[in-house]
């Protein structure tokens, strides 16, 4: 299985800051990585695809890059709305899997 | 608008079953490949299982692989998950998810979840 290491865990940010999130493939996934949002109680939402792809309806201060076994999630200008859970997925082959999460917070 | 809403969760004891179903509506059904992920409480997602456009082919990681089984039905636009020999680390809320366009695996709509609760 491939595994995802998403860090940091967890993270603080005044608005208006740029904040990023990493993952870490076991091996290299072609760019297969998706970025979800998870406020509070509710269930995810997708954010990115295909790495850097922004999913319909979604702001442009989020965005995504990477290659190979290294992918990022930035914000650029944290929003109070922005406050959640975030998670990266390889969709590059079964079993798909999740990263572990990142917690972010408005300082 | 894209809906998927999940339902059948509930109280089960270890070993017992359950099948939670997901009424889909905004789309149509029968064109896109279908999941189940699961999210244990403060804990991270797993995926549970994929099965394809006409039901064909089912998708399981091990760890369900064997007493999960995904299935769906077209003309009513409702996917389903039976599961059987239900242990405590099933305790999660499920997701019915859709995935993207035929090729891509991730999961572009998410319903609300339903809880499965595993204990005696």
């Amino acid at each position: 299985d491939i595994q995802m290491t998403q860090s940091p865990a967890s993270l603080s940010a005044s608005l208006g800051e740029t904040v990023s999130i990493e993952c870490l493939a076991s091996e290299g996934i072609s760019n297969d990585l998706a970025w979800y949002q998870q406020k509070s109680g509710k269930s995810p939402q997708l954010l990115i695809y295909a790495a850097s792809r922004l999913q319909d309806g979604v702001p442009s201060r989020f965005s995504g890059s990477g290659s190979g076994t290294r992918y990022s999630l930035k914000i650029s200008g944290m929003q109070p709305e922005d406050e959640a859970d975030y998670f990266c997925q390889q969709s590059y082959k079964y079993p798909f899997t999740f990263g572990s999460g990142t917690k972010l917070e408005i300082k | 608008e894209v809906q998927l809403v999940e339902s059948g969760g509930g109280l089960v004891q270890p070993g017992r079953s359950l099948k939670l179903s997901c009424a889909a509506s905004g789309f149509t059904f029968s064109n896109y490949y279908m999941a189940w992920v699961r999210q244990a409480p403060k804990k991270g997602l797993e995926w549970v299982a994929t099965i394809s456009t006409s039901g064909s082919r089912t998708y399981y990681p091990d760890s369900v692989k064997g007493r999960f089984t995904i299935s769906r039905d077209n003309a009513k636009s409702s996917l389903y998950l039976q599961m059987n020999s239900l242990k405590s680390e099933d305790t999660a809320t499920y997701y019915c998810a859709r995935h993207g366009l035929t090729g891509s695996w991730y999961f572009d709509f998410w319903g609300p979840g339903t809880m499965v609760t595993v204990s005696s």
